[in-house]
């Protein structure tokens, strides 16, 4: 079963917008990552936020954490027609020992150019 | 370095007969991740193999066992095949830091 949920399941933006993903999980984490995939092709990792950081940016990403809640947000700026794809976030659980993330149901990003 | 492989890419079978995939992950990775991505079920996590030994695993019935081998390459075996195992497999493979390096994924398909 998915650790969590991703909001919303599905978001259509023009270029240039920018885009706002929301994911929630249920147990304690080491770390939270977002991931992008393509079209039902493999997953690239996008950017990875520990449990004790806030805020992460890399490049037009930007990732918060808010362990109280147990929720994370991915922003995207300044997005491109490039970036569509389905954008998951995965949870390393605390205490595991070694890799075994779990995913949210992942969001489906069109950005129309 | 190349990247995750994966193999076959694209595999039709039937129901009760049994299927192998196979993974070879990155050059130096010693640990081989195994995820099912469904769209009923999205993706969950099968197991994973770190030095020839399974060092996690998911919640999924006998049918699906894997292995690694000593170069790393893992393969993953479904056993009794059922219409609901149609599915895109992955694989990734982790470097013992915290980002996963995935594959293409291999596209199963079952009749």
């Amino acid at each position: 079963s998915q650790q969590g949920e991703e909001d919303p399941q599905a978001l259509s933006i023009q270029e240039g917008e920018n885009a706002t993903m929301n994911c929630s999980y249920k147990t304690s984490i080491n770390n939270l990552q977002w991931y992008r995939q393509n079209s039902g092709r493999g997953l690239v990792h996008l950017i990875l936020i520990r449990s004790n950081e806030r805020e992460k940016h890399s490049g037009r990403l930007r990732v918060t954490l808010d362990t109280s809640k147990k929720s994370s947000s991915l922003l995207i700026t300044a997005s491109r027609a490039a970036d569509t794809a389905s954008y998951f976030c995965a949870t390393d659980p605390r205490g595991n020992a070694g890799n075994m993330l779990t995913f949210g149901g992942g969001t489906r990003l069109m950005v129309k150019p | 370095k190349a990247g995750v492989t994966q193999t076959p890419r694209y595999l039709i079978k039937t129901r009760g007969q049994q299927v192998t995939l196979s993974c070879s992950p990155i050059s130096g990775h010693r640990s081989v991740s195994w995820y099912q991505q469904t769209p009923g079920q999205g993706l969950q996590f099968l197991f994973e193999y770190f030095s020839e030994t399974q060092r996690n695993k998911g919640n999924f019935p006998g049918r699906f066992s894997g292995r690694q081998f000593s170069n790393s390459r893992s393969e993953m075996n479904v056993s009794t095949l059922e219409l609901g195992d149609s599915a895109l497999y992955l694989c990734a493979s982790n470097d013992s830091g915290n980002e996963q390096f995935f594959g293409p994924g291999t596209r199963l398909t079952v009749l």
